[in-house]
């Protein structure tokens, strides 16, 4: 049964960098499953970060896309989300997720991790 | 860019039947996947590829995808139902998300 764990800093200063991990348990992180990154502000909806193959293939939301480095560490069995100069408007809880794929379709977001509030604030 | 709209919320009595849409442009082309969540809480996918449901998730639970709207059903709304709901597709290789439905069980 896989499991996720996310970590990281819950509080990060305006125009740093915020960066996270997701361990991965029960599930060699190689073995074909993607991997995702989704984040929801307080009081608010969920918005896809980006999703990542062991291979290190990344495909990044398109508001995002110049400001995001998702990158996976097999040995370690993780995979991490960078997120540079961030404002007020990146606080969130951030879920970490695996993703589906079945010839060439993609599919679930199943299971979550438990997610981590990052607050962005000096 | 491709959008779904969920309407912001859904009121049910206990014992009947809850239908929350999603909506979208041909959205029946493409696979829909419907999360719950609770308050605290990740959330839980509850319906996947339009219709199945995963191991463990009760029966009550049903959806279906057709033209430009994907609906996901709770026949038998139970107080434990009361939650969020997304629907979730993909637009190439980008996952969407609709912007939520809050279902209260009056």
């Amino acid at each position: 049964q896989v499991q996720l764990q996310e970590s990281g800093p819950g509080l990060v200063k305006p125009s740093e960098t915020l960066s996270l991990t997701c361990a991965v348990s029960g599930y060699s992180i190689s073995s074909g499953y993607y991997w995702g990154w989704i984040r929801q502000p307080p009081g608010k909806g969920l918005e896809w970060i980006g999703t990542i193959y062991h291979s290190g293939n990344t495909d990044y939301n398109p508001s995002l896309k110049s400001r995001v480095t998702i990158s996976v560490d097999t040995s370690k069995n993780q995979f991490s989300l960078k997120l540079k100069s961030v404002t007020a408007a990146d606080t969130a809880v951030y879920y970490c997720a695996t993703i589906g794929r079945q010839q060439l379709v993609w599919l679930s977001l199943d299971p979550w991790g438990q997610g981590t509030l990052v607050t962005v604030s000096s | 860019s491709y959008e779904m709209t969920q309407p912001p919320s859904v009121s049910v009595s206990p014992g009947q039947t809850a239908s929350i849409t999603c909506s979208g442009d041909k959205l029946g082309n493409k696979y829909v996947f419907w999360y719950q969540q609770k308050p605290g809480q990740s959330p839980v996918l509850v319906i996947f590829e339009d219709s199945k449901r995963p191991s463990g998730i009760p029966e009550r639970f049903s959806g279906s995808n057709s033209g430009n709207t994907a609906t996901l059903t709770i026949s038998g709304t139970q107080a434990m139902d009361e939650a969020d709901y997304y629907c979730q597709a993909w637009d190439s290789s980008t996952a969407l998300f609709g912007g939520g439905t809050k279902l209260t069980v009056l």
